[in-house]
Order: C-alpha cells, then sequence, then structure tokens
C-alpha cells in the first residue's frame, strides 16, 4: 500500500525557515516523480513543485522561485522541501505527492495527508 | 500559464441525478505527439487530501466508480457523476500537467439538493 507521511511543519516567524520532510513507501522510490501542493486555509490548492525520478530535475511555481528547494533522497525513501524566507502568504497545508510516472509531467495519484505550516509573529 | 477555470463554482443535486462539472484551460493541453490531454480530476472532501479520480482526460483510476467519467480534449473538458450519491458530496478541482506551473482549476463545491 502506498503511503506518503508528511512532517515538519508548525509555526515560524516571518523570514525564518522550515523543511518538510515526505517518508515514501509501499512503492519503488525511485520510479517516480514526486510533487508538492499547498492549501491555504479555506483556499484551493495551489501547484509548488515538481521533481524528477532521479532528482535531477526540478521545477517550481513563481511564487516560491529561489526560496523553496525540494529534493529527494531516493536511499532513505524520504523528499525534502526547504523553505526559505517564509512569508505569511506561505500559510498552507503542504501536500506530498506521488506521480503516476516517473516524468514530471505526470497526474499526482496518491497524497500524503498533509502538514500544516503557519507562518505568523 | 496556463489558467484553468471551472464552472459552476457550485451546484446542488438530488441523489440520483446528474452532475456536471466543467473546465476550461487557457491554452490547449493535448500533446498532439501522443494524442493525450494533459488533464486530471481530483476529488477532495472536507479534511482530507485530494483523490484522483480520472487522468489523461477520460481514464478513470482504478477503484473509482464508473458514475464518474471524463471526457473533453483541448480546451474544454467536463467531470459527469451520472448519478449522484451521498458520498460523492466534495469539492471537485480540475489541473491541467501540460505546461509547467501545474494549475489547479479553483474547484466546485458538489452537495446534495
Amino acid at each position: 500500500e502506498v503511503q506518503l507521511l508528511e512532517s515538519g511543519g508548525g509555526l515560524v516567524q516571518p523570514g525564518g525557515s522550515l523543511r518538510l520532510s515526505c517518508a515514501a513507501s509501499g512503492f519503488t522510490l525511485s520510479s517516480y516523480a514526486m510533487s508538492w501542493v499547498r492549501q491555504a486555509p479555506g483556499k484551493g490548492l495551489e501547484w509548488v513543485s515538481v521533481i524528477s525520478d532521479s532528482g535531477g530535475s526540478t521545477y517550481y511555481a513563481d511564487s516560491v522561485k529561489g526560496r523553496f528547494t525540494f529534493s529527494r533522497d531516493n536511499s532513505k525513501n524520504t523528499l525534502y522541501l526547504q523553505m526559505n524566507s517564509l512569508r505569511v502568504e506561505d500559510t498552507a497545508v503542504y501536500y506530498c505527492g506521488k506521480l503516476g510516472r516517473s516524468s514530471t509531467h505526470s497526474h499526482a495519484d496518491y497524497w500524503g495527508q498533509g502538514t500544516l505550516v503557519i507562518v505568523s509573529s | 500559464d496556463i489558467v484553468m477555470t471551472q464552472s459552476p463554482d457550485s451546484l446542488a443535486v438530488s441523489l440520483g441525478e446528474r452532475a456536471t462539472i466543467n473546465c476550461k484551460s487557457s491554452q490547449s493541453v493535448l500533446n498532439s505527439s501522443n494524442n493525450k490531454n494533459y488533464l486530471a480530476w481530483y476529488q477532495q472532501k472536507p479534511g482530507q487530501p485530494p483523490k484522483l479520480l480520472i487522468y489523461w482526460a477520460s481514464t478513470r483510476e482504478s477503484g473509482v466508480p464508473d458514475r464518474f467519467r471524463g471526457s473533453g480534449s483541448g480546451t474544454d473538458f467536463t467531470l459527469t457523476i451520472s448519478s449522484l450519491q451521498a458520498e460523492d458530496v466534495a469539492v471537485y478541482y480540475c489541473q491541467q500537467y501540460y505546461n509547467i506551473p501545474f494549475t489547479f482549476g479553483p474547484g466546485t463545491k458538489v452537495d446534495i439538493k
């Protein structure tokens, strides 16, 4: 059974940093591209980033480009989202998603339960 | 960026009746090299992560009831729930994965009338 478990969320001040983790199990992580999306309280889904199966390619939404870094350690079955220079508007539940294939241009077929990030002074 | 729009914003349908949600992209998401539309539909219930229903615009995900049907091509797409059940109350999102950023529609809330 595919499982994605996000962690690392919490309360942080504007300008601060957080690192989210996503522990993957039940599938061969190295065979799939992965993604992060977020959802601000009471709002819709916003795509954040995608990483290729090897980690060699990453892409970001303009809203986080230059501040967030998506990486993966396939040997540890774990993905990371390093978030720097956090802003109030980054407050959201962050979901880790498994894509349907190795290509970054794919739908996500599984999502974790999410981790809440609150950016506030 | 490809802008995704959905209509209506919300709808209320009687149990057993049909629900239809429309999704429109600001440019085509059809890849002519493989003839696939890079369009997915997700269902999200309160307090839960999104759940994949449909991908490649019309391929139903394994385990999804056959009352859910995706159709359309190019820039215009539709999600149809043929006979609404109580457990279908949710927000439904379309997403294009043709061009980065992979944008979502704003969502359509489906309720029981």
